[in-house]
């Protein structure tokens, strides 16, 4: 079974820092461009971040740009995203999702709150 | 990276047909084909309904079909269903390997 599942999520102060996982399952996680998007409660869905299969490429939204780092790891068929400076607006669900110009696949996501 | 324009909400009776549009510009919508679409249900991960503007994913009934003229991409669902009530986000490649979410637009199946 193709399989998504997000980790790492809580609470953290302002201005701290948090690394989520996606570990991915079923399929050949190396093959596959990859997604985070998050969803602040009662809000809409917001793009956060795109990486290539092999790492070399990463994209970001310009409002994590320069805080957040998109990885990956395709021994451990693991997506990561590594989190600093964070602030109240980044309190959000974060999902992962495979794909490139579309996500057919998404985990079931993990919380975030940045809260003091 | 400014959010693509959808209705706030659409409601239509079961069985009838709606229609979702999703206005962007020529640096997403318009200049690729590459608009999808994704039904929430609340508390539940997105869940793809359409891609490449027109396709349809394996297992999703045909009752979904998305279109696209000029700027403007639209999601339509005839023979409204009561499980088709959720929030609907079309999504747009907007170059250089970004990609930017409407604001969603929650369907009301009266």
């Amino acid at each position: 079974e193709v399989q998504l599942v997000e980790s790492g999520g809580g609470l953290v102060q302002p201005g701290g820092s948090l690394r989520l996982s996606c570990a991915a399952s079923g399929f050949t996680f190396s093959s596959y461009w990859m997604h985070w998007v998050r969803q602040a409660p009662g809000k809409g869905l917001v793009w956060v971040s795109h990486i290539n299969g092999d790492g070399t490429i990463t994209t970001y939204a310009d409002s994590v740009k320069g805080r957040f780092t998109i990885s990956r790891d395709s021994a451990k068929n693991t997506l990561y995203l590594q989190m600093s400076s964070l602030r109240a607006e980044d309190t959000a669900v974060y999902y992962c999702a495979r794909g490139f110009n579309y996500m057919d696949v998404w985990g079931k996501g993990t919380t975030v709150t940045v809260s003091s | 990276q400014s959010a693509l324009t959808q209705p706030r909400s659409v409601s239509g009776s079961p069985g009838q047909s709606v229609t979702i549009s999703c206005t962007g510009t020529s640096s997403d919508v318009g200049g690729y084909n590459y608009v999808s679409w994704y039904q929430q249900h609340p508390g539940k991960a997105p869940k793809l309904m359409i891609y490449d503007v027109t396709k349809r994913p394996s297992g999703v009934p045909d009752r979904f079909s998305g279109s696209k003229s000029g700027n403007t991409a639209s999601l339509t669902i005839s023979g409204l269903q009561a499980e088709d009530e959720a929030d609907y986000y079309c999504c747009s490649y907007a170059g250089s390997y970004t990609f930017v979410f409407g604001g969603g637009t929650k369907l009301t199946v009266l």
